[in-house]
């Protein structure tokens, strides 16, 4: 069984540049969320996605746009990146949008110069 | 707004001590909360739900209570071993905000051979 798998799990952008980060969930969850993880610090939730809809938002600039798939799979988008976004991006799954247990996946690590 | 603390930051102990890990919150209004497990440069690892309606969930040497009254969650490892070091994070979601996780910023533990 198959958990939650991320793509890519490294990559190097310049500033200005745009990125597209993929996530597939666990089998059988139908609700996507991303976190960013700063270096040191805990998870900040970006958003979350239900039935092909952002259902929730936390605080983040529309620079942060996403889009979920009829497969329940996820793409984050980040826009006109800065040095501050430089982190770990994490996405969860969850069966339904009302949290219960949520499994994470190994994240992807971006890094902007 | 909720706000979720860990203290200590970090701690050390010697194989076979008993961990308690620490996670206050400021919001009483808990839909559930959950402990995280995180190895260096890795996704997190769900170790124990709690349900706002329970007061502690165990699986195996862990050990987790909830008090809503008094804002707190305590995870107990029982008998330490050099693999349980890591980053342990809670994390907690609200009634009125059920989507999304509030994390803390982690306890990182090292368990002494």
């Amino acid at each position: 069984d198959a958990g939650v798998t991320q793509s890519p799990t490294h990559l190097i952008k310049t500033r200005g540049q745009q990125v597209t980060l993929r996530c597939s969930p666990k089998s059988g969850h139908d609700t996507v969320s991303w976190y960013q993880q700063a270096l040191g610090q805990g998870p900040q939730f970006i958003f979350q996605y239900y039935e092909e809809e952002e259902r929730q938002r936390g605080n983040f600039p529309d620079r942060f746009s996403g889009h979920q798939f009829p497969n329940y799979s996820s793409e984050l988008n980040v826009n006109a990146l800065l040095l501050g976004d430089s982190a770990l991006y994490l996405c969860a799954s969850s069966l339904g949008p009302r949290t219960g247990e949520l499994f994470f996946g190994e994240g992807s690590r971006l890094t902007v110069l | 707004k909720q706000e979720v603390t860990q203290i200590p930051a970090a701690l050390s102990v010697p194989e076979g001590e008993n961990l308690v890990l620490n996670c206050s919150f400021t919001d009483s209004a808990i839909y559930n909360l959950q402990w995280f497990r995180q190895d260096p440069g890795k996704g997190l690892t769900s170790l124990l739900l709690i349900q706002s309606s329970q007061r502690e969930q165990t699986s195996g040497r862990l050990n987790a209570s909830l008090d809503k009254s008094s804002g707190r969650s305590t995870l107990y490892i029982a008998a330490s071993q050099p693999g349980d070091s890591a980053t342990y994070l809670c994390a907690a979601s609200t009634t009125d905000s059920w989507g999304k996780l509030q994390f803390g910023a982690g306890t990182q533990v090292v368990v002494t051979p």
